[in-house]
């Protein structure tokens, strides 16, 4: 069936480091790609998303391009900040109607001063 | 501004009491969708709604049952909590045919 996989975290990083989290899922058809982010104590909120092969989705300075070759969808960001702390979500949906999201475990980012 | 609120945002029960978790959103979605959040399992798809009174199950139904008697409130009912059931519940709403949900803050179930 349609899965998401992301690394494993927790990731920890010093302030204006390079951020990749990497996400491969397996679907049939041609879903779309999202990244949620977590921040502590709230809901998920939609980060960036990408609705077919090649699409980058972009948000605050993270990016992610949808790969159909490599299956992968991998959130990256150049400097990141200590408020960028958070749970990250890759997700897809699944294509057939009712807007179904299929979610990754979650990676865990840690940016320290 | 979207919104999707839940009811608590924490809760404690006690194994075999009935726990009723409401959302409500106020956006006109058509889609409402309710799911569980444990640490390296993601987010689970319990039940999801497409329209008043009409629900489908998700990838783990089982022990849950909702409630859609209007297009903005969802319900979820734990008809007897049992210990494996703590867990961070998480309600979301989407547009039909846009794909971006909108989640509430969650909810923290503690059940003893």
């Amino acid at each position: 069936g349609d899965s998401v996989t992301q690394m494993e975290g927790p990731v920890t990083l010093s302030e204006e480091a390079f951020l990749t989290i990497n996400c491969t899922y397996t679907a049939t058809g041609y879903p779309s790609l999202f990244w949620y982010v977590q921040y502590p104590g709230e809901g998920l909120q939609l980060l960036l998303k990408a609705t077919k092969a090649d699409d980058k989705g972009s948000n605050k300075g993270f990016e992610a391009t949808y790969r159909k070759e490599t299956t992968s969808f991998h959130l990256e960001k150049g400097s990141v900040q200590v408020s960028d702390s958070a749970v990250y979500f890759c997700a897809l949906a699944v294509s057939g109607g009712y807007n179904k999201l299929i979610f990754g475990a979650g990676t865990r980012l840690a940016v320290h001063p | 501004d979207v919104k999707v609120t839940q009811s608590s945002r924490y809760l404690v029960k006690r194994t075999g009491e009935k726990v009723f978790l409401e959302c409500v959103q106020d956006m006109d979605h058509e889609n409402m969708f309710w799911y569980r959040q444990d640490p390296g399992l993601g987010l689970r798809l319990i039940y999801f709604s497409y329209d008043v009174k009409m629900k489908e199950k998700g990838d783990i139904p089982e022990g849950y049952s909702v409630s859609r008697e209007k297009k903005e409130r969802f319900s979820l009912i734990l008809e007897s909590a049992s210990t494996n059931q703590t867990s961070m519940y998480l309600c979301a709403s989407s547009k039909t045919n846009l794909e971006t949900q909108y989640f509430g803050p969650g909810t923290r179930l503690l059940v003893l």
